[in-house]
């Protein structure tokens, strides 16, 4: 099955420092979206990004789905940016959506 | 709110015990998928329903497990004979989609701990 590569896998920070995650995959796909994982378990969504470059506030991401990669950026860090990210796709040969995960980003930002 | 629901939010059994989750879709989301998140790793897919009808299950789903969404709307998924490796983070996802994907939501999980 298709292989999704988080790195690094820890990653800290001081506060108001920029900061680049980076998402591989070894497969083509259809889907690819970037979650940040609250303190209580909850998976927000940041990105939903099959390919191309969208800014929110702080954070951009862009994928480039034809060599199997996405970048999530985080300008301006804050300490409530600290949690898990992870980065999810669906592959062009799967019919129900189903989105797999990469192992997470943990991102600590000290005041 | 009108995310997806999920409850009970935190369950503690022993072990052998059954436990059953129940999770409510954003409205008129057609897809709906399961996870179990351990700690330290990614979510991992369980299964998923289009409308009512189950169209997936992982192998993670043994046949102590078993998921139904009877009217297309609110989903369960019950765990028989609970042991100790079926502590998780479970979580519940909808898609409104008339293709093969588009935009997952996830609601807020229930953690399950078995003594």
């Amino acid at each position: 099955g298709i292989q999704v590569e988080q790195s690094p896998p820890d990653l800290i920070l001081q506060e108001g420092a920029n900061s680049t995650l980076r998402c591989n995959f070894s497969d083509s796909v259809n889907n690819l979206q970037w979650f940040h994982q609250n303190p209580w378990g909850q998976l927000i969504n940041l990105f939903y990004i099959p390919s191309g470059t969208k800014q929110n506030g702080r954070l951009s991401a862009t994928t480039v789905a034809t060599e199997r990669y996405s970048l999530l950026y985080i300008s301006s860090s804050q300490t409530t940016d600290s949690g898990v990210y992870f980065c999810a796709v669906v592959t062009i040969y799967n019919q129900g959506g189903k989105l797999i995960f990469g192992q997470g980003t943990e991102l600590s930002v000290k005041p | 709110d009108t995310g997806v629901s999920q409850d009970p939010r935190h369950k503690i059994t022993k072990r052998g015990q059954n436990v059953t989750f129940r999770c409510d879709p954003i409205s008129e989301h057609n897809r709906l998928y399961w996870y179990r998140q351990t700690l330290g790793q990614g979510p991992e897919f369980l299964t998923y329903f289009q409308n009512e009808a189950q169209l997936e299950k992982s192998r993670l789903l043994s046949d102590r497990f078993s998921a139904e969404r009877p009217k297309g709307s609110f989903s369960t998924l019950e765990i028989q004979r609970t042991e100790q490796g079926d502590s998780a983070m479970y979580l519940c996802a909808s898609l409104r989609t008339s293709g093969p994907t588009g935009e997952l939501f996830f609601g807020e999980g229930s953690r399950l701990t078995v003594l």
